[in-house]
Protein backbone atom coordinates (compact mmCIF):
# COMPACT_ATOMS: atom_id res chain seq x y z
CA UNK A 1 0.00 0.00 0.00
CA UNK A 2 1.17 3.50 -0.83
CA UNK A 3 1.90 6.15 1.78
CA UNK A 4 0.78 9.46 0.51
CA UNK A 5 -1.62 11.61 1.87
CA UNK A 6 -2.95 14.83 0.66
CA UNK A 7 -4.88 17.45 2.98
CA UNK A 8 -7.47 18.80 2.10
CA UNK A 9 -9.54 16.65 0.19
CA UNK A 10 -12.08 19.28 -0.81
CA UNK A 11 -11.93 22.88 -0.36
CA UNK A 12 -13.58 25.74 -1.35
CA UNK A 13 -12.17 28.99 -1.05
CA UNK A 14 -13.41 32.45 -3.07
CA UNK A 15 -11.58 34.40 -4.93
CA UNK A 16 -7.99 36.24 -3.61
CA UNK A 17 -7.43 33.86 -1.06
CA UNK A 18 -3.95 32.18 -0.66
CA UNK A 19 -3.89 28.52 -0.18
CA UNK A 20 -1.15 25.60 0.38
CA UNK A 21 -1.92 21.99 -0.84
CA UNK A 22 -0.39 19.96 1.19
CA UNK A 23 1.11 16.46 0.23
CA UNK A 24 3.22 14.35 2.57
CA UNK A 25 4.80 10.46 1.92
CA UNK A 26 6.29 8.11 4.62
CA UNK A 27 8.17 5.91 1.84
CA UNK A 28 10.92 7.61 1.25
CA UNK A 29 10.82 8.49 -2.00
CA UNK A 30 13.15 11.26 -3.68
CA UNK A 31 11.27 12.24 -6.55
CA UNK A 32 7.69 13.94 -6.24
CA UNK A 33 4.99 15.12 -8.66
CA UNK A 34 1.90 17.44 -8.90
CA UNK A 35 -0.33 16.93 -11.67
CA UNK A 36 -3.56 19.08 -11.92
CA UNK A 37 -6.67 17.03 -13.97
CA UNK A 38 -10.18 19.04 -14.96
CA UNK A 39 -13.22 16.38 -14.94
CA UNK A 40 -12.86 14.12 -17.86
CA UNK A 41 -9.54 15.34 -19.30
CA UNK A 42 -6.19 14.49 -18.81
CA UNK A 43 -3.70 14.62 -15.87
CA UNK A 44 -0.74 17.16 -16.77
CA UNK A 45 2.24 17.42 -14.39
CA UNK A 46 2.44 21.48 -13.36
CA UNK A 47 5.62 20.70 -10.70
CA UNK A 48 8.10 17.95 -9.93
CA UNK A 49 11.13 17.05 -7.36
CA UNK A 50 14.08 15.30 -7.65
CA UNK A 51 14.82 15.74 -4.17
CA UNK A 52 14.95 18.60 -1.35
CA UNK A 53 15.60 21.49 -2.59
CA UNK A 54 14.73 20.70 -6.43
CA UNK A 55 11.29 21.99 -8.47
CA UNK A 56 10.97 22.39 -11.57
CA UNK A 57 7.91 23.29 -13.50
CA UNK A 58 6.31 20.97 -15.63
CA UNK A 59 4.29 20.81 -18.87
CA UNK A 60 1.31 22.68 -18.18
CA UNK A 61 2.32 26.26 -16.79
CA UNK A 62 0.76 26.81 -13.73
CA UNK A 63 0.60 30.13 -11.62
CA UNK A 64 1.23 27.36 -8.64
CA UNK A 65 4.47 27.08 -6.70
CA UNK A 66 6.26 24.39 -4.61
CA UNK A 67 8.97 23.77 -2.08
CA UNK A 68 10.85 21.10 -1.06
CA UNK A 69 12.58 21.82 1.65
CA UNK A 70 11.65 17.71 3.46
CA UNK A 71 11.75 14.72 1.69
CA UNK A 72 8.53 13.66 2.88
CA UNK A 73 6.49 17.28 2.22
CA UNK A 74 5.69 18.81 -1.38
CA UNK A 75 3.28 21.60 -0.50
CA UNK A 76 1.49 23.50 -3.55
CA UNK A 77 1.18 27.42 -2.99
CA UNK A 78 -1.65 29.12 -4.64
CA UNK A 79 -0.61 33.32 -3.75
CA UNK A 80 -4.05 34.40 -5.12
CA UNK A 81 -6.41 31.75 -6.20
CA UNK A 82 -9.12 32.72 -8.72
CA UNK A 83 -11.85 30.66 -10.58
CA UNK A 84 -9.22 29.31 -13.39
CA UNK A 85 -7.86 27.66 -10.61
CA UNK A 86 -10.84 25.21 -9.79
CA UNK A 87 -9.59 21.75 -10.47
CA UNK A 88 -8.58 18.50 -8.89
CA UNK A 89 -4.56 18.71 -7.90
CA UNK A 90 -2.87 15.02 -7.44
CA UNK A 91 0.15 14.12 -5.85
CA UNK A 92 2.58 11.53 -6.17
CA UNK A 93 6.00 10.01 -5.59
CA UNK A 94 8.13 7.91 -6.88
CA UNK A 95 11.91 6.61 -6.30
CA UNK A 96 15.27 6.38 -7.97
CA UNK A 97 14.39 5.31 -11.96
CA UNK A 98 11.57 3.33 -11.16
CA UNK A 99 8.91 4.66 -12.78
CA UNK A 100 6.30 3.02 -10.94
CA UNK A 101 4.54 6.21 -9.04
CA UNK A 102 2.10 6.27 -6.12
CA UNK A 103 -0.36 8.68 -6.23
CA UNK A 104 -2.56 10.23 -3.13
CA UNK A 105 -6.15 10.74 -3.20
CA UNK A 106 -6.36 14.32 -4.49
CA UNK A 107 -7.36 17.60 -3.95
CA UNK A 108 -11.20 18.91 -5.15
CA UNK A 109 -10.30 22.96 -5.72
CA UNK A 110 -13.44 24.96 -5.79
CA UNK A 111 -12.53 28.87 -6.13
CA UNK A 112 -15.59 30.77 -6.38
CA UNK B 1 8.30 9.14 -26.07
CA UNK B 2 6.38 7.05 -27.82
CA UNK B 3 2.93 8.08 -28.81
CA UNK B 4 0.28 5.38 -27.95
CA UNK B 5 -2.82 4.75 -29.24
CA UNK B 6 -6.18 3.12 -27.54
CA UNK B 7 -9.92 2.89 -27.89
CA UNK B 8 -11.45 5.46 -26.29
CA UNK B 9 -14.32 2.91 -24.23
CA UNK B 10 -15.07 -0.47 -24.02
CA UNK B 11 -17.21 -3.09 -22.19
CA UNK B 12 -16.59 -6.19 -20.27
CA UNK B 13 -19.16 -8.23 -18.72
CA UNK B 14 -18.57 -8.62 -15.19
CA UNK B 15 -16.52 -11.86 -14.51
CA UNK B 16 -15.16 -12.09 -18.12
CA UNK B 17 -11.91 -11.31 -18.83
CA UNK B 18 -11.10 -7.81 -20.43
CA UNK B 19 -8.53 -7.46 -23.40
CA UNK B 20 -7.11 -3.73 -23.38
CA UNK B 21 -5.09 -2.69 -26.63
CA UNK B 22 -2.77 -0.03 -26.92
CA UNK B 23 -0.79 0.62 -29.97
CA UNK B 24 2.61 2.09 -29.67
CA UNK B 25 4.64 1.66 -33.44
CA UNK B 26 7.25 4.27 -33.00
CA UNK B 27 8.73 2.32 -29.19
CA UNK B 28 12.14 2.31 -29.26
CA UNK B 29 14.32 -0.54 -27.59
CA UNK B 30 14.69 0.92 -24.37
CA UNK B 31 11.22 2.04 -23.89
CA UNK B 32 9.28 0.42 -21.69
CA UNK B 33 5.18 0.14 -21.18
CA UNK B 34 3.33 0.78 -18.35
CA UNK B 35 -0.56 0.49 -17.43
CA UNK B 36 -2.24 2.60 -15.06
CA UNK B 37 -5.85 3.43 -14.40
CA UNK B 38 -8.04 5.89 -12.49
CA UNK B 39 -11.04 4.72 -10.30
CA UNK B 40 -13.84 8.05 -10.71
CA UNK B 41 -12.43 11.11 -8.38
CA UNK B 42 -9.15 9.05 -7.39
CA UNK B 43 -5.67 9.23 -8.15
CA UNK B 44 -3.97 6.95 -10.77
CA UNK B 45 -3.11 3.39 -9.48
CA UNK B 46 0.11 1.77 -11.29
CA UNK B 47 -0.98 -1.87 -12.75
CA UNK B 48 1.54 -3.19 -14.43
CA UNK B 49 4.75 -2.27 -16.22
CA UNK B 50 7.23 -4.55 -19.41
CA UNK B 51 10.10 -4.11 -21.85
CA UNK B 52 9.66 -7.13 -24.13
CA UNK B 53 8.12 -10.20 -21.98
CA UNK B 54 4.83 -11.09 -21.04
CA UNK B 55 4.52 -10.06 -17.39
CA UNK B 56 1.76 -10.81 -14.54
CA UNK B 57 1.05 -9.91 -11.37
CA UNK B 58 -1.65 -10.01 -8.91
CA UNK B 59 -4.05 -7.55 -10.64
CA UNK B 60 -3.56 -8.34 -14.58
CA UNK B 61 -1.41 -9.78 -17.22
CA UNK B 62 0.73 -7.87 -19.92
CA UNK B 63 1.13 -9.48 -23.47
CA UNK B 64 3.55 -7.10 -25.56
CA UNK B 65 3.64 -8.66 -29.31
CA UNK B 66 6.81 -9.64 -30.60
CA UNK B 67 7.86 -6.48 -32.23
CA UNK B 68 6.54 -4.13 -29.58
CA UNK B 69 4.47 -2.19 -31.57
CA UNK B 70 1.38 -3.22 -29.44
CA UNK B 71 0.17 -4.53 -26.23
CA UNK B 72 -2.42 -5.54 -24.02
CA UNK B 73 -3.40 -5.42 -20.72
CA UNK B 74 -5.60 -8.91 -19.52
CA UNK B 75 -7.64 -8.16 -16.41
CA UNK B 76 -8.68 -12.16 -15.95
CA UNK B 77 -11.73 -11.93 -14.07
CA UNK B 78 -13.01 -8.12 -14.28
CA UNK B 79 -15.38 -6.94 -11.19
CA UNK B 80 -17.63 -3.79 -10.93
CA UNK B 81 -14.71 -2.42 -9.38
CA UNK B 82 -12.47 -2.45 -12.07
CA UNK B 83 -14.63 0.07 -13.76
CA UNK B 84 -12.19 2.38 -14.77
CA UNK B 85 -9.53 4.70 -17.22
CA UNK B 86 -6.89 3.09 -18.38
CA UNK B 87 -3.68 4.75 -19.49
CA UNK B 88 -0.94 2.87 -21.53
CA UNK B 89 2.22 4.83 -21.14
CA UNK B 90 5.71 4.31 -22.86
CA UNK B 91 8.40 5.66 -21.00
CA UNK B 92 12.45 5.16 -20.67
CA UNK B 93 12.89 3.88 -17.59
CA UNK B 94 15.54 6.10 -16.32
CA UNK B 95 16.97 8.30 -13.28
CA UNK B 96 14.94 11.38 -14.50
CA UNK B 97 11.71 12.87 -12.67
CA UNK B 98 10.28 14.11 -16.16
CA UNK B 99 7.09 12.14 -15.71
CA UNK B 100 4.73 9.85 -17.33
CA UNK B 101 2.20 11.57 -19.89
CA UNK B 102 -1.16 9.69 -19.09
CA UNK B 103 -2.69 10.63 -22.72
CA UNK B 104 -6.53 9.98 -22.77
CA UNK B 105 -6.80 6.59 -21.77
CA UNK B 106 -9.28 4.10 -22.19
CA UNK B 107 -12.63 4.20 -20.38
CA UNK B 108 -13.64 0.36 -19.34
CA UNK B 109 -17.10 -0.36 -18.07
CA UNK B 110 -17.81 -3.27 -16.51
CA UNK B 111 -21.09 -4.61 -16.51
CA UNK B 112 -23.88 -6.83 -14.31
Amino acid sequence: EADIYQTPRYLVIGTGKKITLECSQTMGHDKMYWYQQDPGMELHLIHYSYGVNSTEKGDLSSESTVSRIRTEHFPLTLESARPSHTSQYLCASSIGGNEKLFFGSGTQLSVL
Amino acid sequence: DAKTTQPTSMDCAEGRAANLPCNHSTISGNEYVYWYRQIHSQGPQYIIHGLKNNETNEMASLIITEDRKSSTLILPHATLRDTAVYYCIVRVSSGSARQLTFGSGTQLTVLP
